[in-house]
């Protein structure tokens, strides 16, 4: 079983709606998990990260964790075309706490 | 904050030659930096981690003598590929890791190499 599962899309929604993004974790004792963006042809950048269970905002960004249910998620809301790229979940090793291991990624497309 | 650079961003060399990549955190001190790799349309795949002032630890797979790891202060890890062949053509990135609580630990991203192997 991978430790991070992500569908791989593509997620297609319209402009301004809220697109969903999911990811499940295989190791249940993961504390921290991260949620990395990577447009076509460039390097991943931090979205943000979420360590408690519940809901953690940033601006039109929502982290979900749930650690009974081992997944989190990641909600956009108002959607822009300017957010269409690939969205990486992350989370700690099992052998290594501070390596990563990321989940293949989910294609997110808006129409405009 | 938390700014790393890479160098160059795009090289093209010929089959048998030697690559060198730089890695810089520009405004923290980095005491561990990451070397990723990533084939089109795959996810990022760990190589090695480089530990200031110590050896590289490389994961499975990798080989160490192809891939040459020097850590030699807290901003700067360097990667060199060495007699490079078309099967090493990919997306090289670094990372380097902030340090916080370990619930905290977030690595940042590099823009990344890429590389061609004629």
């Amino acid at each position: 079983q991978k430790e991070v599962e992500q569908n791989s899309g593509p997620l297609s929604v319209p402009e301004g709606a809220i697109a969903s993004l999911n990811c499940t974790y295989s190791d249940r004792g993961s504390q921290s998990f991260f949620w990395y963006r990577q447009y076509s042809g460039k390097s991943p950048e931090l979205i943000m990260f979420i360590y408690s269970n519940g809901d953690k905002e940033d601006g039109r960004f929502t982290a979900q964790l749930n650690k009974a249910s081992q997944y989190v998620s990641l909600l956009i809301r108002d959607s822009q075309p300017s957010d269409s790229a690939t969205y990486l979940c992350a989370a700690p090793r099992m052998d290594s706490s501070y390596k990563l291991i990321f989940g293949s990624g989910t294609r997110l497309l808006v129409r405009p | 904050g938390a700014v790393v650079s890479q160098h160059p961003s795009r090289v093209i060399c010929k089959s048998g030659t030697s690559v060198k990549i730089e890695c810089r955190s520009l405004d923290f001190q980095a005491t561990t930096m990451f070397w990723y790799r990533q084939f089109p349309k795959q996810s990022l795949m760990l190589m090695a981690t480089s530990n200031e002032g110590s050896k590289a630890t490389y994961e499975q797979g990798v080989e160490k003598d192809k891939f040459l790891i020097n850590h030699a202060s807290l901003t700067l890890s360097t990667l060199t590929v060495t007699s490079a062949h078309p099967e090493d053509s990919s997306f090289y990135i670094c990372s380097a890791r902030t340090l916080g609580t370990s619930y905290t630990d977030t690595q940042y991203f590099g823009p990344g190499t890429r590389l061609t192997v004629l």
